[in-house]
Parts: C-alpha cells; sequence; structure tokens
C-alpha cells in the first residue's frame, strides 16, 4: 500500500541555521510530492510540488525539496530558518485512487530556538 | 481571497447531537475533499467528490455522510456524533490531478 513516512516528530533548530526535514514514500509508479506547511490554528498551505522534470524543486519562502527515486525520498530545505518557520509541515504523495486523494505523513513540528 | 471556505471554525457537542459541516470553493473546481486530522496521524480521507453529482467513501467513512449541493459546495454531516469524531475536520479542492490540493482553515470539532 502506498504510504508516507516522516522518521521526525519534532525537530528543534536555531534561528540562522539551515534544516532538512525527512520524507520517504512507498508508492509504484511515478509519484507526485507534495510539501504543505500548517501554522497553529490555520490550514494547510502548499510549500512546493513535484511532478516530473528537475528532481530539485523550489518553492515559497525559500524552501526546496529534492526528489531522490533511488531513496524513495523527497527532503524539504531551507539555508537560513527564520523563527516564522514555526509550524507543522506534511509531505503528502497523490494516490491515483479514491479521486485522487493525497496521503499524509505524520507531520514534523519544527520549533525555532532563538 | 479566492479559496475554500469552511464554516464553522468551531464547534462543541454533545454525544448524539447531529450537525453539517459546510465547505465552499470558488475556483471552479471539479474534486473536493474531507479530511480528518488527528494527531500523530496526518490528515486521513473521509469522503471525496471527483466532479459534481458523485460522491466516494474514503478511508474512514463511518460515522459520515457527504452531499455534493453544486460545483461549489461540499458538506459533511455527522448524523449522530460521538466522542471519536472529536478532530480537526479540513476541506480540499482540485482542479486536475497533477495539481494540488487547495485547503480551507479547519473546523474544530470537539465532541463531548
Amino acid at each position: 500500500a502506498q504510504s508516507v513516512t516522516q522518521p521526525d516528530i519534532h525537530i528543534t533548530v536555531s534561528e540562522g541555521a539551515s534544516l532538512e526535514l525527512r520524507c520517504n514514500y512507498s508508492y509504484g509508479a511515478t509519484p507526485y510530492l507534495f510539501w504543505y506547511v500548517q501554522s497553529p490554528g490555520q490550514g494547510l498551505q502548499l510549500l512546493l510540488k513535484y511532478f516530473s522534470g528537475d528532481t530539485l524543486v523550489q518553492g515559497i519562502k525559500g524552501f526546496e525539496a529534492e526528489f531522490k527515486r533511488s531513496q524513495s525520498s523527497f527532503n524539504l530545505r531551507k539555508p537560513s530558518v527564520h523563527w516564522s518557520d514555526a509550524a507543522e509541515y506534511f509531505c503528502a504523495v497523490r494516490d491515483y485512487n479514491q479521486g485522487g486523494k493525497l496521503i499524509f505523513g505524520q507531520g514534523t513540528e519544527l520549533s525555532v530556538k532563538p | 481571497n479566492a479559496g475554500v471556505t469552511q464554516t464553522p471554525k468551531f464547534q462543541v457537542l454533545k454525544t448524539g447531537q447531529s450537525m453539517t459541516l459546510q465547505c465552499a470553493q470558488d475556483m471552479n473546481h471539479n474534486s473536493m475533499y474531507w479530511y480528518r486530522q488527528d494527531p500523530g496521524m496526518g490528515l486521513r480521507l473521509i469522503y471525496y467528490s471527483a466532479s459534481e453529482g458523485t460522491t466516494d467513501k474514503g478511508e474512514v467513512p463511518n460515522g459520515y455522510n457527504v452531499s455534493r449541493l453544486n460545483k461549489r459546495e461540499f458538506s459533511l454531516r455527522l448524523e449522530s456524533a460521538a466522542p471519536s469524531q472529536t478532530s480537526v475536520y479540513f476541506c480540499a479542492s482540485t482542479d486536475r490531478g497533477n495539481q494540488p490540493q487547495h485547503f480551507g482553515d479547519g473546523t474544530r470539532l470537539s465532541i463531548l
């Protein structure tokens, strides 16, 4: 069955430090992959998406992600974290069944130290 | 701003009560979805509507019903609320499969 795993439930980084959030997927075909961010009490905002082509994709707010088929990974990165990046981050893969639903990872909560 | 609008934002119910969560999108999207979010579990699909006039079950449909009222609106109904349905409910929509889903701000539902 298709699945998405985010191994890190909670990560704390210092402001200005680099960030990498891990995402591994299990999917038989070419995946459509997404990263969403959720601030407290808010909905989900799309950070970036991967469908095909260049395996390094750029998103909003200075985020990027790299698709590595050999590792079944789609890790999210940011060179320098800002305090406003504190939020929960979700990786998701589109399922071809059930109307193209999204299969989500468990989420990674990011805290930023001043 | 264009997007997905959910009402209400917060609701407290007693066990056995019924209620309907409303969702409307103004992006002319064909597909709409209802998810629930529970701690440590990400989001799980309750029901979806691939196009106007069709609805289908997702992963966790028990205890819920839906109505695709028209292309814009997709409602979720709890006929007899149970404490296990305490959750945050998100509505989403998309145009095509290779496009991202757009999410509303959620409805935070507590059932006592």
